[in-house]
C-alpha cells in the first residue's frame, strides 16, 4: 500500500514570497490533515478535511493560509506571503474514518525554510 | 483544554538497556492516546495506540505503553534499547470525536554504544 506522498520535500525562499505544498492521501482515506512542525516543537494541526469539506481549521492564520481539496482526494496548501516565522516542517497525514479515532498516516514532509 | 506533557525532551540510554518515555496527560473525559516516533527526514510512525480496551498496550519493535487512569500517565518503555531506536518519540492524546490530536513537545531517544 502507497503511503501518504508530499512534495516537494525542501523548499527555500524569501519572506513574502508565496509557496504551495501538495499532499496525495493513502487511496480511499476520506480524511487529510496538514500540520505544521516547528523546530523542536510538536506538530500543529493547520487544518483538517472530511472528504473535500473542512472539519476544523481553527489554527490556519487564514490571513495568509489557505488550503484546499477539490474533489476530496489529493490538497494543496498555500502561503502567501510568507514570513520569517512559517519556517517549519509541513505535515500531510490521512485516515480511514474520524470515528472512532482512527490512525493517522503521515507523509515525509516539507521543509520550508524563509530566509 | 486538553493537553500533554512529555516530561523529558531528551533521554540518554546505552544500547541493551532500558527504555522510559514518560507522558501525562490533562483529562476530563476519558482520552484516546497514541506514541509516534519520528526518525530523521522520515513521516511520523505509529508505535501504538490505546482506545479504552486493554491498558497495557504493545506495539512495534518491541515497545509498550501503560494507561494508568488514576495518574493519568502514559509512559513508552522497551526492555532493551537498540540504536535503531534513536528518535524523537511523541506523546498524543485525543478525545475522540472531531477533537483534534493534540501533540507533546516530544522527547529525543539518544542511544550509545
Amino acid at each position: 500500500e502507497a503511503g501518504v506522498a508530499q512534495s516537494p520535500r525542501y523548499k527555500i525562499i524569501e519572506k513574502r514570497q508565496s509557496v504551495a505544498f501538495w499532499c496525495n492521501p493513502i487511496s480511499g482515506h476520506a480524511t487529510l490533515y496538514w500540520y505544521q512542525q516547528i523546530l523542536g516543537q510538536g506538530p500543529k494541526l493547520l487544518i483538517q478535511f472530511q472528504n473535500n469539506g473542512v472539519v476544523d481549521d481553527s489554527q490556519l492564520p487564514k490571513d495568509r493560509f489557505s488550503a484546499e481539496r477539490l474533489k476530496g482526494v489529493d490538497s494543496t496548501l498555500k502561503i502567501q506571503p510568507a514570513k520569517l516565522e512559517d519556517s517549519a516542517v509541513y505535515l500531510c497525514a490521512s485516515s480511514n474514518d474520524r470515528f472512532p479515532p482512527d490512525t493517522q498516516y503521515f507523509g515525509p514532509g516539507t521543509r520550508l525554510t524563509v530566509l | 483544554a486538553q493537553s500533554v506533557t512529555q516530561l523529558d525532551s531528551h533521554v540518554s540510554v546505552s544500547e541493551g538497556t532500558p527504555v522510559l518515555l514518560r507522558c501525562n496527560y490533562s483529562s476530563s473525559y476519558s482520552p484516546s492516546l497514541f506514541w509516534y516516533v519520528q526518525h530523521p527526514n522520515k513521516g511520523l510512525q505509529l508505535l501504538l495506540k490505546y482506545t479504552s480496551a486493554a491498558t497495557l498496550v504493545k506495539g512495534i519493535n518491541g515497545f509498550e505503553a501503560e494507561f494508568k487512569k488514576s495518574e493519568t500517565s502514559f509512559h513508552l518503555t522497551k526492555p532493551s534499547a537498540h540504536m535503531s531506536d534513536a528518535a524523537e518519540y511523541f506523546c498524543v492524546v485525543t478525545w475522540g470525536g472531531y477533537s483534534t490530536l493534540t501533540f507533546g513537545k516530544g522527547t529525543m531517544l539518544l542511544v550509545s554504544p
